[in-house]
């Protein structure tokens, strides 16, 4: 079974920090991606990576940058952190190159930049 | 570019009423699919079912049924007998091509199922 987990749960910051917040998939998934859900929103896609040392920009990635030095983790960095960006993170991994591979996501990290 | 609608907000029912999620999505491709995720009140989106575009079979599979009409671009997702159980949001996605050959989802905003004991 895909297992993907996210490093917290729940995280409170403070406005200006630098905060990492991690991911780590244990099925080998080629692709990864970082989304936040806003309610009325939906889940709106920030940044994904189909291959180590690659990423792509998605919908929102303004105020955000990513890592992926390995294969399993995928690392979202939100450089200074401020309270428009208090939302549920959600972490998921896919098969690459192929059209019909659904999503594996993590429980969401629910975030608060006060 | 793509796009998925799903127009209710919000459906409250009460406990064995039948109810209908309604997904419609716009696309120039001809190959596609289309999946339905289940998000509970605990969090973790779940996936449910994947329709590729040269399909058109429904699909039942217990108290959920899945139709898909391409004339109408629509997937819809219908529960029979609901139970509180149900309660979640429910997302429809539709795949598109992205770098590196690789293909990403397209969200709806969600529709929130509200089952009432």
């Amino acid at each position: 079974d895909v297992k993907v987990t996210q490093s917290s749960r729940y995280l409170v910051k403070r406005t200006g920090e630098k905060v990492f917040l991690e991911c780590v998939q244990d099925m080998d998934h080629e692709n990864m991606f970082w989304y936040r859900q806003d309610p009325g929103l939906g889940l709106r896609l920030i940044y994904f990576s189909y291959d180590v040392k690659m990423k792509e920009k998605g919908d929102i990635p303004e105020g955000y940058s990513v890592s992926r030095e390995k294969k399993e983790r995928f690392s979202l960095i939100l450089e200074s952190a401020s309270t428009n960006q208090t939302s549920m993170y959600l972490c998921a991994s896919s098969l690459g190159g192929q059209l019909n591979q659904p999503q594996h996501f993590g429980d969401g990290t629910r975030l608060s930049i006060l | 570019a793509q796009k998925v609608t799903q127009a209710q907000t919000e459906i409250s029912v009460v406990e064995k009423e039948d109810v209908t999620l309604d997904c419609v999505y716009e696309t120039r491709d001809t190959t596609y699919y289309l999946f339905w995720y289940k998000q509970p009140p605990s969090g973790e989106l779940v996936f449910l079912i994947r329709r590729n575009s040269f399909d058109e079979q429904n699909e039942i599979s217990g108290r959920y049924s899945w139709n898909f009409q391409k004339s109408t671009s629509s997937f819809n997702f219908t529960i029979t007998a609901s139970q509180v159980v149900d309660s979640a949001v429910y997302f429809c996605a539709l795949s598109r091509v992205a770098s590196g050959g690789s293909y990403i989802p397209t969200f709806g905003r969600g529709t929130s199922l509200i089952v009432h004991p």
